[in-house]
């Protein structure tokens, strides 16, 4: 079956550094991958998508990349500041279904 | 638009006992999916629906049930609570791939925190 991965281990950032976030997954590659924010107690909010056929897609501060041939994802936030802090999920969506499979997400902490 | 509402947002359950979870969205979206959160882990579909009359399985559907009468509501049903259920609960909408809109991004709830004793 379909595993994603992503590093369980929170990630700590100094304010106003590039915060990058990584997501690997196993067989074949999906159409879609997407990137999700979690605060505490709330729940996920989508952020950005990229196709497979893209190698990077960008919105403001944010960036993806997607590379088919590694099997990963990366996720950038650059000039990170403490509300940049957050769990980020990532999923990822094949063409013939109509679900997601999701990742557990990774604690980003952006300190002052 | 209010989105995906959810209610309750909080229930304390005892064991055996059954309750609905309700879900209603605004966006005229066909699909629907009930997640399931435990504490610092990832979101496990339960059950997804693509349109009103079609329901389907997802990874943990074990112990739950669902219906979709209307395109807006999607309740998931607990029958015979047992501790193993105690969560926080996620309801989802999205657009269909007919709609041309690509990806299935996700439109999430604010959630349900269950508490089964």
């Amino acid at each position: 079956s379909q595993k994603i991965e992503q590093n369980s281990e929170a990630l700590n950032i100094q304010e106003g550094k590039t915060a990058t976030l990584t997501c690997n997954y196993t067989n074949y590659s999906p159409a879609y991958l997407q990137w999700y924010r979690q605060d505490p107690g709330r729940g996920p909010v989508f952020l950005l998508l990229i196709r497979e056929n893209e190698k990077e897609k960008r919105k403001e501060r944010l960036k993806v990349t997607f590379d088919t041939t590694l099997k990963q994802s990366l996720f950038h936030i650059t000039a990170s500041q403490p509300a940049d802090s957050a769990t980020y999920l990532c999923a990822l969506t094949y063409s013939s279904a109509s679900k997601i499979i999701f990742g557990s997400g990774t604690r980003l902490s952006i300190r002052p | 638009n209010a989105g995906v509402t959810q209610t309750p947002k909080f229930r304390i359950l005892k064991i055996g006992q059954s309750m609905t979870l309700q879900c209603t969205q605004d966006m005229n979206h066909n699909y629907m999916y009930w997640y399931r959160q435990d504490p610092g882990m990832g979101l496990k579909l339960i059950y997804y629906s693509v349109g009103a009359g079609i329901t389907d399985k997802g990874e943990v559907p074990n112990g739950y049930n669902v219906s979709r009468s209307t395109t807006e509501d999607f309740p998931l049903r607990l029958e015979l609570a047992a501790p193993s259920q105690t969560s926080v609960y996620f309801c989802a909408s999205s657009y269909s791939r007919a709609s041309g809109r690509a990806g299935n991004e996700q439109f999430f709830g604010p959630g349900t925190r269950l508490t089964v004793l």
